[in-house]
């Protein structure tokens, strides 16, 4: 099975800063159709999740463009270039490349 | 509108069973694939199951031979089938939608909550 590994698990940030989260699978990513199917998602608290960037770096429908993600093979990164109040929450990376999925542990987002 | 409507979680004694119901509705249910997804109080998600729109069905090794998922696409209708309930199976369960060809859950329910406990 892919286990995923995000780092950090928390990270305060003082609004209007820049934020990153890394995500690390322990095996390749790339399907065997050529995608790479590693996902980003927000969760609010108390809100399902919702889906923010998806094939890496494709940022879903409505979602800022402060959001992008990046990355490769085995080793991804969510960027917000300036944090905002409503960014608060957890985020999640989920890889699908496979046909058992898993998230990464989550990083909880706070505002210094 | 997408929306999809959780219902059937309850307080279960260990080794029972229960069925959850996702109710679908704003999309062609048949033509996407499902999933069911889980968060324990304070903890973070953990993917439990999918099914393909074929049929094709896959779960999490730790719920593989206990639990079931099914769809009913004259009903629009996603389910999932959970036998022998350990305490470990506490959690909200949500159901999702993948997003047509990015293998990514694009739409979530608001969960249903699912008690293992004597």
């Amino acid at each position: 099975d892919i286990v995923m590994t995000q780092t950090p698990l928390s990270s305060p940030v003082t609004l209007g800063q820049p934020a990153s989260i890394s995500c690390r699978s322990n095996q390749s990513l790339v399907h065997s159709d050529g995608n790479t199917y590693l996902s980003w998602l927000q969760q609010r608290p108390g809100q399902p999740p919702r889906l923010l960037i998806y094939k890496i770096f494709n940022r879903f429908s409505g979602v800022p463009d402060r959001f992008s993600g990046s990355g490769a093979g085995a080793d991804f990164t969510l960027k917000i270039s300036r944090v905002e109040a409503e960014d608060v929450g957890v985020y999640y990376c989920m890889q699908t490349a496979r046909s058992s999925r898993s998230f990464g542990q989550g990083t909880k987002l706070e505002i210094k | 509108e997408v929306q999809l409507l959780e219902s059937g979680g309850d307080l279960v004694q260990p080794g029972g069973s229960l069925t959850l119901s996702c109710a679908a509705s704003g999309f062609t249910f048949n033509n996407f694939v499902m999933n069911w997804v889980r968060q324990a109080p304070g903890k973070g998600l953990e993917w439990v199951s999918t099914i393909g729109i074929t049929g094709n069905t896959y779960y999490a090794d730790s719920v593989k031979g206990r639990f079931t998922i099914s769809r009913d696409n004259s009903m629009n209708t996603l389910y999932l089938h959970m036998h022998s309930l350990r305490a470990e199976d506490t959690a909200v369960y949500f159901c999702a939608k993948d997003f047509l060809g990015s293998l990514a859950p694009d739409s979530w329910g608001q969960g249903t909550l699912v008690t293992v406990s004597s």
